[in-house]
Order: C-alpha cells, then sequence, then structure tokens
C-alpha cells in the first residue's frame, strides 16, 4: 500500500519568513493533493499536483511535484500568522485519498 | 460557498453503545466518503458510496460499520457497538463527480468513547 512521509513534523517560524514543507511518497504519485487543517477543524483544498514537474501557486503557496514524482514540497514565501495550522499531503491512491501525518506549523509573531 | 455539514459536533458515548454520525453533503454531490483520525495520527480512508451502496472500504471499516443514505440527503455511519479505539474525529466529505480534487470536507465529528 502506499504510504507518504513528511518533513518536518512540525515547525515553528518567525513571522514573515520562508519554508519549506516536503511529502515522499513509497509509489509513483499520479496525483498529489495539499491540504490545510486546522486544529479540530475540517480539511482546506489547497492545490492539486498531476503532472512531474508541475508547479501550482496559491496567494504565497508554492507546491510542485518533481520530475520522478515521487515527491512534493510546499514552499510557503513571508509567512504569516494566517498560514498556521497542519498542512497534509494525500495521494490518490484509486479513488481515494491517502494521507501522510501531517506537519505543524506554527508562526511567531 | 456550498459547505458539508456534520452533526454532531462532538459526541461522547459509552462503550458498546451505537452512534450514528450524520452528514449533509453538498446538495447536487453523488459521491460521499468518510474518512477518521485518530488524535495525533494520519487521516484515513474508511468508506466511499455511491449510487446507493458502497464503492470501495478499508479494512477499518469492518462489521462493525455501516453507511446509509437515508433520504436521499442526508449521508450517516452507524458504528455498532462502540470501542475505545474508535475514538476519533470522523470527517465526511462529498463530490459531484468521481476527481478527488473536486472533493469538499465537512469540519468533522470527534466521537470520544469512554
Amino acid at each position: 500500500s502506499q504510504e507518504l512521509e513528511q518533513s518536518p513534523q512540525s515547525l515553528i517560524v518567525q513571522e514573515g519568513k520562508n519554508l519549506t514543507i516536503n511529502c515522499t511518497s513509497s509509489k509513483t504519485l499520479y496525483g498529489l493533493y495539499w491540504y490545510k487543517q486546522k486544529y479540530g477543524e475540517g480539511l482546506i483544498f489547497l492545490m492539486m499536483l498531476q503532472k512531474g514537474g508541475e508547479e501550482k501557486s496559491h496567494e504565497k503557496i508554492t507546491a510542485k511535484l518533481d520530475e520522478k514524482k515521487q515527491q512534493s514540497s510546499l514552499h510557503i514565501t513571508a509567512s504569516q500568522p494566517s498560514h498556521a495550522g497542519i498542512y497534509l499531503c494525500g495521494a490518490d491512491a484509486g479513488n481515494k485519498l491517502v494521507f501522510g501525518a501531517g506537519t505543524i506549523l506554527r508562526v511567531k509573531s | 460557498e456550498p459547505e458539508v455539514t456534520q452533526t454532531p459536533s462532538h459526541q461522547v458515548t459509552q462503550m458498546g453503545q451505537e452512534v450514528i454520525l450524520r452528514c449533509v453533503p453538498i446538495s447536487n454531490h453523488l459521491y460521499f466518503y468518510w474518512y477518521r483520525q485518530i488524535l495525533g495520527q494520519k487521516v484515513e480512508f474508511l468508506v466511499s458510496f455511491y449510487n446507493n451502496e458502497i464503492s470501495e472500504k478499508s479494512e477499518i471499516f469492518d462489521d462493525q460499520f455501516s453507511v446509509e443514505r437515508p433520504d436521499g440527503s442526508n449521508f450517516t455511519l452507524k458504528i455498532r457497538s462502540t470501542k475505545l479505539e474508535d475514538s476519533a474525529m470522523y470527517f465526511c466529505a462529498s463530490s459531484a463527480r468521481q476527481i478527488l480534487a473536486e472533493a469538499f470536507f465537512g469540519q468533522g465529528t470527534r466521537l470520544t468513547v469512554v
């Protein structure tokens, strides 16, 4: 079965700093999804990547899927307190999602 | 903006009791899902449902679990005899097409079994 490994597990950054979260898959990725979750709340879809080398941006968040399609990175530029939360990567495992354990992001003002 | 609504937001139940978690998917959606997240662990797929039947289920979704769309608007998850290890956040999701990127997730129901 497909496993997703996220790193780091948690991250504390100063407001205004950039950061990167990684997601590595045990198998080729045919669809990689990034979600944000606030503690105790639902999952908010951020973006989806499908093609090797693909890169997408939404506001100050950029996600890339590497050429070999087994790793994705999520980069936040000039972090703000509103970016705080848990970032989850999810993989398309045949009409269902398999998730990573999540990366907890705290942004210090 | 349309949203998936789950009730209750938090439920506490005695071990061995039956619980029903309720979800109101977005009205024109046809595909429905339940996921769960045990505290501190990964979000895990439980079951998908389409055309009034289960499309796929995980190993977690054993005979103690069942899903139903009783009235064309609600989508429920029933746990017949709850165990302590069923304590988790349960998320419902729905989509109009079988495209995962289009799935909307509800806010979740936190189930605590005591």
